[in-house]
Protein backbone atom coordinates (compact mmCIF):
# COMPACT_ATOMS: atom_id res chain seq x y z
CA UNK A 1 0.00 0.00 0.00
CA UNK A 2 1.31 3.74 -0.96
CA UNK A 3 2.58 5.52 1.76
CA UNK A 4 3.74 8.70 2.85
CA UNK A 5 7.35 8.90 3.73
CA UNK A 6 9.77 11.68 5.57
CA UNK A 7 13.20 12.13 6.12
CA UNK A 8 14.73 12.30 8.57
CA UNK A 9 13.44 10.81 11.22
CA UNK A 10 15.02 12.80 13.41
CA UNK A 11 16.69 16.22 13.01
CA UNK A 12 19.09 17.85 15.14
CA UNK A 13 19.83 21.47 15.53
CA UNK A 14 21.25 24.48 16.95
CA UNK A 15 18.85 27.71 17.80
CA UNK A 16 19.52 29.88 15.15
CA UNK A 17 20.19 27.30 12.27
CA UNK A 18 17.36 26.35 9.22
CA UNK A 19 16.35 22.98 8.57
CA UNK A 20 14.91 21.10 6.08
CA UNK A 21 12.13 18.33 6.56
CA UNK A 22 11.74 16.44 3.54
CA UNK A 23 8.33 14.40 2.54
CA UNK A 24 7.04 12.22 -0.34
CA UNK A 25 3.52 12.24 -0.78
CA UNK A 26 1.30 9.40 -2.56
CA UNK A 27 2.66 9.37 -5.91
CA UNK A 28 -1.29 10.41 -7.02
CA UNK A 29 -2.65 12.86 -4.47
CA UNK A 30 -2.45 16.38 -5.59
CA UNK A 31 -2.94 18.14 -2.14
CA UNK A 32 -0.39 18.46 0.82
CA UNK A 33 -0.29 19.53 4.48
CA UNK A 34 2.68 20.06 6.99
CA UNK A 35 1.51 19.77 10.78
CA UNK A 36 3.78 19.63 13.73
CA UNK A 37 2.98 18.06 17.47
CA UNK A 38 4.89 19.50 20.57
CA UNK A 39 5.52 16.74 23.04
CA UNK A 40 2.23 15.71 24.88
CA UNK A 41 0.16 18.61 23.25
CA UNK A 42 -2.36 17.99 20.22
CA UNK A 43 -1.46 17.69 16.60
CA UNK A 44 -1.74 21.53 14.90
CA UNK A 45 -2.46 22.58 11.08
CA UNK A 46 0.95 24.28 9.64
CA UNK A 47 -0.28 24.56 5.93
CA UNK A 48 -1.91 23.46 3.19
CA UNK A 49 -0.26 23.08 -0.35
CA UNK A 50 -2.23 22.71 -3.64
CA UNK A 51 -1.23 23.16 -7.46
CA UNK A 52 2.03 24.59 -6.48
CA UNK A 53 0.96 27.12 -3.90
CA UNK A 54 -0.15 27.59 -0.80
CA UNK A 55 -3.72 27.41 -0.29
CA UNK A 56 -3.77 28.03 3.31
CA UNK A 57 -1.85 28.57 6.38
CA UNK A 58 -2.47 28.90 10.19
CA UNK A 59 -1.47 31.63 12.55
CA UNK A 60 2.11 29.62 13.38
CA UNK A 61 2.76 29.74 9.95
CA UNK A 62 5.04 33.23 9.84
CA UNK A 63 7.65 33.99 7.59
CA UNK A 64 10.48 31.70 9.54
CA UNK A 65 8.49 28.89 7.64
CA UNK A 66 8.12 28.35 3.94
CA UNK A 67 7.22 25.05 1.63
CA UNK A 68 8.43 23.75 -1.75
CA UNK A 69 7.49 21.22 -4.00
CA UNK A 70 11.12 21.31 -6.07
CA UNK A 71 10.47 18.66 -8.04
CA UNK A 72 7.35 16.28 -8.60
CA UNK A 73 8.15 13.83 -5.80
CA UNK A 74 9.20 15.81 -3.10
CA UNK A 75 7.81 18.71 -0.34
CA UNK A 76 9.58 20.64 1.83
CA UNK A 77 8.88 22.35 4.89
CA UNK A 78 12.13 25.16 5.95
CA UNK A 79 12.56 26.68 9.23
CA UNK A 80 14.46 29.76 8.83
CA UNK A 81 16.54 30.63 12.51
CA UNK A 82 15.33 27.59 14.60
CA UNK A 83 14.24 28.54 17.91
CA UNK A 84 14.06 26.48 20.98
CA UNK A 85 9.86 26.24 20.72
CA UNK A 86 10.18 24.79 17.02
CA UNK A 87 10.71 21.57 18.95
CA UNK A 88 8.34 19.23 17.50
CA UNK A 89 7.13 16.25 15.74
CA UNK A 90 6.75 17.30 12.10
CA UNK A 91 3.87 15.27 10.22
CA UNK A 92 3.54 15.89 6.38
CA UNK A 93 -0.16 14.30 5.16
CA UNK A 94 -1.32 14.03 1.48
CA UNK A 95 -4.94 13.44 -0.03
CA UNK A 96 -6.23 12.84 -3.67
CA UNK A 97 -8.55 15.03 -3.36
CA UNK A 98 -9.65 18.40 -0.78
CA UNK A 99 -12.35 16.60 1.15
CA UNK A 100 -10.43 12.86 1.27
CA UNK A 101 -8.59 11.52 3.90
CA UNK A 102 -5.17 12.89 4.70
CA UNK A 103 -2.31 9.99 5.38
CA UNK A 104 -0.06 11.06 7.22
CA UNK A 105 3.91 10.38 7.20
CA UNK A 106 5.31 9.13 10.20
CA UNK A 107 6.81 12.49 11.15
CA UNK A 108 10.34 14.28 11.56
CA UNK A 109 10.96 15.13 14.99
CA UNK A 110 13.07 18.01 15.12
CA UNK A 111 15.18 18.90 18.31
CA UNK A 112 16.60 22.44 18.93
CA UNK A 113 19.39 22.93 21.34
CA UNK B 1 -12.39 29.52 16.96
CA UNK B 2 -12.69 26.10 15.61
CA UNK B 3 -12.33 24.03 18.19
CA UNK B 4 -12.57 20.21 19.18
CA UNK B 5 -12.89 18.92 22.59
CA UNK B 6 -12.44 15.14 23.75
CA UNK B 7 -12.85 12.96 26.90
CA UNK B 8 -12.16 11.19 28.80
CA UNK B 9 -8.91 12.59 28.82
CA UNK B 10 -7.10 8.92 29.44
CA UNK B 11 -8.68 5.28 29.93
CA UNK B 12 -7.40 2.23 31.29
CA UNK B 13 -9.66 -0.60 30.74
CA UNK B 14 -9.06 -4.69 30.67
CA UNK B 15 -8.39 -6.73 27.47
CA UNK B 16 -11.77 -7.97 26.25
CA UNK B 17 -13.96 -4.89 27.55
CA UNK B 18 -15.50 -2.29 25.79
CA UNK B 19 -15.21 1.44 25.35
CA UNK B 20 -16.86 4.58 24.39
CA UNK B 21 -14.74 7.68 23.70
CA UNK B 22 -16.24 11.39 23.35
CA UNK B 23 -15.91 14.18 21.06
CA UNK B 24 -17.47 17.75 20.88
CA UNK B 25 -16.67 20.35 18.21
CA UNK B 26 -17.27 23.80 17.20
CA UNK B 27 -16.12 23.52 13.17
CA UNK B 28 -17.56 25.72 10.72
CA UNK B 29 -17.90 25.69 8.07
CA UNK B 30 -18.12 21.63 8.83
CA UNK B 31 -17.02 19.42 6.13
CA UNK B 32 -17.10 15.83 7.44
CA UNK B 33 -15.51 14.23 10.99
CA UNK B 34 -13.13 11.71 11.25
CA UNK B 35 -11.56 9.76 14.24
CA UNK B 36 -8.05 8.79 14.16
CA UNK B 37 -5.44 6.44 16.06
CA UNK B 38 -1.86 7.16 16.95
CA UNK B 39 0.53 5.04 17.65
CA UNK B 40 3.44 6.65 20.19
CA UNK B 41 5.97 8.38 18.09
CA UNK B 42 4.04 7.90 14.92
CA UNK B 43 1.96 9.74 12.29
CA UNK B 44 -2.23 9.29 12.98
CA UNK B 45 -3.85 7.09 11.04
CA UNK B 46 -7.66 6.69 10.09
CA UNK B 47 -9.84 5.11 11.21
CA UNK B 48 -13.32 6.09 10.02
CA UNK B 49 -14.12 9.05 8.19
CA UNK B 50 -17.98 10.44 8.55
CA UNK B 51 -20.06 13.45 6.63
CA UNK B 52 -22.73 15.28 8.04
CA UNK B 53 -25.19 12.77 6.55
CA UNK B 54 -23.99 10.21 8.06
CA UNK B 55 -25.24 9.05 12.18
CA UNK B 56 -22.80 5.51 12.28
CA UNK B 57 -20.24 4.50 10.24
CA UNK B 58 -17.78 0.88 11.43
CA UNK B 59 -14.83 -0.19 10.60
CA UNK B 60 -14.14 -3.50 12.32
CA UNK B 61 -14.23 -2.89 15.84
CA UNK B 62 -14.57 0.30 15.68
CA UNK B 63 -18.25 1.76 15.06
CA UNK B 64 -18.31 5.94 15.46
CA UNK B 65 -21.31 8.03 15.59
CA UNK B 66 -22.03 11.24 14.64
CA UNK B 67 -24.89 13.78 15.94
CA UNK B 68 -24.67 17.34 13.33
CA UNK B 69 -27.36 18.75 15.57
CA UNK B 70 -25.48 18.68 19.08
CA UNK B 71 -22.23 18.64 17.14
CA UNK B 72 -20.90 15.12 18.84
CA UNK B 73 -19.54 12.31 17.92
CA UNK B 74 -18.69 9.45 19.16
CA UNK B 75 -16.04 6.37 18.84
CA UNK B 76 -17.05 2.52 20.51
CA UNK B 77 -14.14 -0.27 20.23
CA UNK B 78 -15.30 -3.37 21.02
CA UNK B 79 -13.66 -6.38 22.35
CA UNK B 80 -10.24 -4.23 23.25
CA UNK B 81 -7.06 -5.94 22.36
CA UNK B 82 -3.64 -4.82 23.58
CA UNK B 83 -2.64 -3.38 20.14
CA UNK B 84 -5.24 -0.98 20.63
CA UNK B 85 -3.22 1.48 23.14
CA UNK B 86 -3.03 4.42 21.47
CA UNK B 87 -4.28 7.69 21.35
CA UNK B 88 -7.73 8.26 19.65
CA UNK B 89 -8.00 11.50 18.04
CA UNK B 90 -11.04 13.43 16.85
CA UNK B 91 -10.32 15.22 13.80
CA UNK B 92 -12.93 17.70 12.02
CA UNK B 93 -12.61 19.42 8.78
CA UNK B 94 -13.57 22.63 7.78
CA UNK B 95 -13.57 23.06 3.35
CA UNK B 96 -12.82 26.53 2.34
CA UNK B 97 -11.68 27.61 -1.19
CA UNK B 98 -9.19 25.18 -2.06
CA UNK B 99 -8.18 24.24 1.35
CA UNK B 100 -9.30 21.44 4.03
CA UNK B 101 -8.07 22.31 6.85
CA UNK B 102 -8.34 19.71 10.13
CA UNK B 103 -8.85 20.68 13.69
CA UNK B 104 -7.43 17.93 15.82
CA UNK B 105 -8.81 17.17 19.60
CA UNK B 106 -6.07 16.62 22.18
CA UNK B 107 -6.97 12.91 22.19
CA UNK B 108 -8.16 10.08 24.28
CA UNK B 109 -4.97 7.68 25.62
CA UNK B 110 -6.20 4.43 25.64
CA UNK B 111 -3.97 1.61 27.73
CA UNK B 112 -5.81 -1.96 27.47
CA UNK B 113 -4.12 -4.36 29.91
CA UNK B 114 -4.28 -7.56 30.86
Amino acid sequence: EPEVTQTPSHQVTQMGQEVILRCVPISNHLYFYWYRQILGQKVEFLVSFYNNEISEKSEIFDDQFSVERPDGSNFTLKIRSTKLEDSAMYFCASSESRGDTQYFGPGTRLTVL
Amino acid sequence: KNQVEQSPQSLIILEGKNCTLQCNYTVSPFSNLRWYKQDTGRGPVSLTIMTFSENTKSNGRYTATLDADTKQSSLHITASQLSDSASYICVVSAVSGTASKLTFGTGTRLQVTL
